[in-house]
């Protein structure tokens, strides 16, 4: 079984329509991560949550919400979709305390914005 | 200047040789950098990890560190046809922080 899930794994709508993206994690990892991905600008941070109570804005946050609903479940939101937020969005984690920090990514969301 | 900079490609090698693959990044409180493999449409998988200064080695892959210079490099020794992905370079943010910057990538082609 996958370590970290994501669903959907495919999304097509409408501009304007609400749309959540959810991620689940088996890992037991206190940190959690969503990205998106556009050819030739690489992976971008849109939020982070290091925990249940802790929320941090990314680098493109704008247009986007996110709610940790508990450790392991990690959800992202676009409330007006736009067609400038077409890309393939991943959610990773990551552990506390772990000396390379390395982070462990999902399968991947692909959002289609009409 | 972008924080994290590859080259991205195509780098096209022969099955057998050495890939080089490069990343300078502009941050010099930066104290982890990672090396993430990426197939066509896939989630990225981590290959390598580096914080010192200086070589380090896996199997056929040797991540190779020069703060410096900020410069990081993966060098994949006997490629093979599998090795064709496109290669993430990652770098932390500022000194005791565990947010990534991501490079775009280098898509790097074995031929068989």
């Amino acid at each position: 079984d996958a370590d970290v899930t994501q669903t959907p794994r495919n999304r097509i709508t409408k501009t304007g329509k609400r749309i959540m993206l959810e991620c689940s994690q088996t890992k037991g990892h206190d940190r959690m991560y969503w990205y998106r991905q556009d050819p030739g600008l690489g992976l971008r941070l849109i939020y982070y949550s290091f925990d249940v109570k802790d929320i941090n804005k990314g680098e493109i946050s704008d247009g986007y919400s996110v709610s940790r609903q508990a450790q392991a479940k990690f959800s992202l939101s676009l409330e007006s979709a736009i067609p400038n937020q077409t890309a393939l969005y991943f959610c990773a984690t990551s552990e506390t305390g772990t000396g390379n920090n390395e982070q462990f990514f999902g399968p991947g969301t692909r959002l289609t914005v009409l | 200047q972008k924080e994290v900079e590859q080259n991205s490609g195509p780098l096209s090698v022969p099955e057998g040789a050495i890939a080089s693959l490069n990343c300078t990044y502009s941050d010099r409180g930066s104290q982890s950098f990672f090396w993430y493999r990426q197939y066509s449409g896939k989630s990225p998988e981590l290959i390598m990890f580096i914080y010192s200064n200086g070589d380090k080695e896996d199997g056929r892959f040797t991540a190779q560190l020069n703060k410096a210079s900020q410069y990081v490099s993966l060098l994949i020794r006997d490629s093979q046809p599998s090795d064709s992905a496109t290669y993430l370079c990652a770098v932390t943010k500022g000194s005791g922080t565990y947010k990534y910057i991501f490079g775009t990538g280098t898509r790097l082609k074995v031929l068989a």
